[in-house]
């Protein structure tokens, strides 16, 4: 099945700064890369995504790339907040086959 | 939210006890997913569900089990609950062909 990494687990930054996240996969199969975000007691929510015949897509301070060769996929946020703080997940699944596998999460911590 | 709702929110429960966690949709979904969440591990897949009396193994089964009578509730079933399966547990949704995951708000379930 799939397996997906996540790095790092913790990430701290001052406000204003970049912060990025990245994932490797295992399937070659897999076609759709979403990031989602949750906050402090919440449910996970979407947040972006990217699908396989793609190469970046930007969506004004967050994007996220994917490197199919290479099976890596990564999270950019620029021009961080305090509200951005949160646990980031990203995934990795096939559309067709419905399910999705996550990576362990990154704690994304935003200081003022 | 995507009409989901999951119940109880919150339970505890002793060790050897059978416990139900119920999760409804008003959309008419056909896809359906029970997740568990454990601090370090992400959000890991325990069944599926495809349609009604369609269900199938995630990768974290062993203990579970579920059931789909009507398109609207997905049930998790703890046969006999043990301390490992103290965990949060989340609900979701897919749009089909879409791949996104819509999440319930979560059922925290403590297991003494």
């Amino acid at each position: 099945g799939e397996n997906v990494e996540q790095h790092p687990s913790t990430l701290s930054v001052q406000e204003g700064d970049s912060a990025v996240i990245k994932c490797t996969y295992s399937d070659s199969a897999s076609n759709y890369f979403p990031w989602y975000k949750q906050e402090l007691g919440k449910r996970p929510q979407l947040i972006i995504d990217i699908r396989s015949n793609v190469g970046e897509k930007k969506d004004q301070r967050i994007a996220v790339t994917l490197n199919k060769t290479a099976k890596h996929f990564s999270l950019h946020i620029t021009e961080t907040q305090p509200e951005d703080s949160a646990v980031y997940f990203c995934a990795a699944s096939m559309v067709e086959a419905g399910k999705s596998t996550f990576g362990d999460g990154t704690t994304l911590t935003v200081k003022p | 939210d995507a009409g989901i709702t999951q119940s109880p929110r919150h339970k505890v429960t002793e060790t050897g006890t059978p416990v139900t966690l119920r999760c409804h949709q008003t959309e008419n979904h056909r896809y359906m997913y029970w997740y568990r969440q454990d601090p370090g591990h992400g959000l890991r897949l325990i069944h599926y569900s495809y349609g009604v009396k369609d269900t199938d193994k995630g990768e974290v089964s062993d203990g579970y089990s579920v059931s789909r009578s009507k398109t609207e509730d997905f049930l998790l079933t703890l046969e006999s609950a043990t301390s490992s399966q103290t965990s949060v547990y989340f609900c979701a949704i897919s749009v089909a062909n879409t791949g996104e995951l819509f999440f319930g708000e979560g059922s925290r379930l403590t297991v003494l």
